[in-house]
């Protein structure tokens, strides 16, 4: 079956260690790949995409092809990085395009 | 107000009531998308327009009913709602649909109760 699994539902660092939140997907052909957060309160917005291969407040992601895996690092979390973490492949279906999202992953980085 | 916003923020209605949600984009986007958000469960998408035209239909329930009047208003006109339709509803807003790898833009999200 086609989906996306982020296989960590709740996950807790403390300040100043790495971080990687996990995520695979199974979709036939090469979905565009971006990550999404929300934090306390605020909209749910774009972190990063796979395409313009940045890094954005420090978190990077690398596509595994092999694995499709598009697994987000960060190597220093920081309290402000808490918040939940969507993984969303663009899928190409029927002529249209959908982002289709994980069920997300909560970071919880503490003092 | 620039980006995407919902109205309203809370709804509580009855199964018999008629009512509708409301958003708006001032990004110059031509796609627009209601996405259901419920506990426990991903981020579902529902409907897209693109250009005023609808393009996806996800296998929603009937008594969901989208509008698209324009590129920039997007409306959700809900009846006969269950208890088990209470979530919260998002709106977004892209270029387009079909230029790929673009960023979707999300409102806050109207909270709905059917009671």
């Amino acid at each position: 079956a086609q989906r996306v699994t982020q296989p960590e539902k709740l996950l807790s660092v403390f300040k100043g260690a790495p971080v990687e939140l996990k995520c695979n997907y199974s979709y036939s052909g090469s979905p565009e790949l971006f990550w999404y957060v929300q934090y306390s309160r605020q909209r749910l917005q774009l972190l990063l995409r796979h395409i313009s291969r940045e890094s954005i407040k420090g978190f990077t992601a690398d596509l595994n092809k092999g694995e499709t895996s598009f697994h987000l690092k960060k190597p220093f979390a920081q309290e402000e990085d808490s918040a939940m973490y969507y993984c969303a492949p663009q899928i190409s279906q029927g002529g249209s395009e959908k982002l289709v999202f994980g069920k997300g992953t909560k970071l919880t980085v503490n003092p | 107000e620039t980006g995407v916003t919902q109205t309203p923020r809370h709804l509580v209605m009855g199964m018999t009531n008629k009512k509708s949600l409301k958003c708006e984009q001032h990004l110059g986007h031509n796609a627009m998308y209601w996405y259901k958000q419920s506990a426990k469960k991903p981020l579902e998408l529902m409907f897209v327009y693109n250009f005023k035209e609808q393009t996806e239909n996800n296998s929603v329930p009937s008594r969901f009913s989208p509008e698209c009047p324009n590129s920039s208003h997007l409306f959700l006109h809900l009846h006969t709602l269950q208890p088990e339709d209470s979530a919260l509803y998002l709106c977004a807003s892209s270029q387009e649909v079909g230029r790929g790898n673009t960023e979707a833009f999300f409102g806050q999200g109207t909270r709905l109760t059917v009671v």
